[in-house]
């Protein structure tokens, strides 16, 4: 069984339109996480969620908006997407200090 | 605030030959320490983590990682690689008490020939 899933996997869209990619983990875990991963591999977290409540939310623009319906859940609404948003979006969960990652969305603005 | 640093973005190396990968962090407080690979086209994965207790910590697949707090690194290494080594490695720091935040170093790309 997946522990982390995303979908969908790859996500290719047009300048200005609005997408979402979905998080889901079968672990238990209390705390739920968006990464954005560059086109270098810098990797550097977006939101982090605990139990449905948001608790970082690091200098983002607010064309991003995660939701967290439950705490199995996180999801990231992106509005109005510019060519820079194109990496690879990897959500994760965590128990104490031992983080896990899903497999990446990879997003590409045409 | 934190930074990871890893010095080298690519290390090539012959299978079978010995490898160090090197990542230091600046911090103003206590830090717990991780390193992750990431194969092409995957997530992340643990590879081992530094919590307390001994400095020199062992993790999954033969790697093992040294801290050192004087010179504030914690250098992963592997004494013999393999082909399937091949990846990105990533350090990464969390502070003590504030676990739900991770930063984590570029990466160095392990380029294992044969």
């Amino acid at each position: 069984d997946t522990a982390v899933s995303q979908t969908p996997k790859y996500l290719v869209t047009q300048m200005g339109n609005d997408k979402s990619i979905k998080c889901e983990q079968n672990l238990g875990h209390d705390t739920m996480y968006w990464y954005k991963q560059d086109s270098k591999k810098f990797l550097k977290i977006m939101f982090s969620y605990n139990n449905k409540e948001l608790i970082i939310n690091e200098t983002v623009p607010n064309r991003f908006s995660p939701k967290s319906p439950d705490k199995a859940h996180l999801n990231l609404h992106i509005n109005s997407l510019e060519l820079g948003d194109s990496a690879v979006y990897f959500c994760a969960s965590s128990h104490a200090y031992e983080q896990y990652f899903g497999p990446g969305t990879r997003l590409t603005v045409t | 605030a934190q930074s990871v640093t890893q010095l080298d973005s690519q290390v090539p190396v012959f299978e079978e030959a010995p490898v160090e990968l090197r990542c230091n962090y600046s911090s103003s407080v206590s830090v717990y320490l991780f390193w992750y690979v990431q194969y092409p086209n995957q997530g992340l994965q643990l590879l081992l983590k530094y919590l307390s207790g001994s400095t020199l910590v062992k993790g999954i697949n033969g790697f093992e990682a040294e801290f050192n707090k004087s010179q504030t690194s914690f250098h992963l290494r592997k004494p013999s690689v393999h082909i399937s080594d091949t990846a990105e490695y990533f350090c990464a720091v969390s502070e003590t008490g504030n676990f739900n935040k991770f930063y984590f170093g570029s990466g160095t790309k392990l380029n294992v020939k044969p």
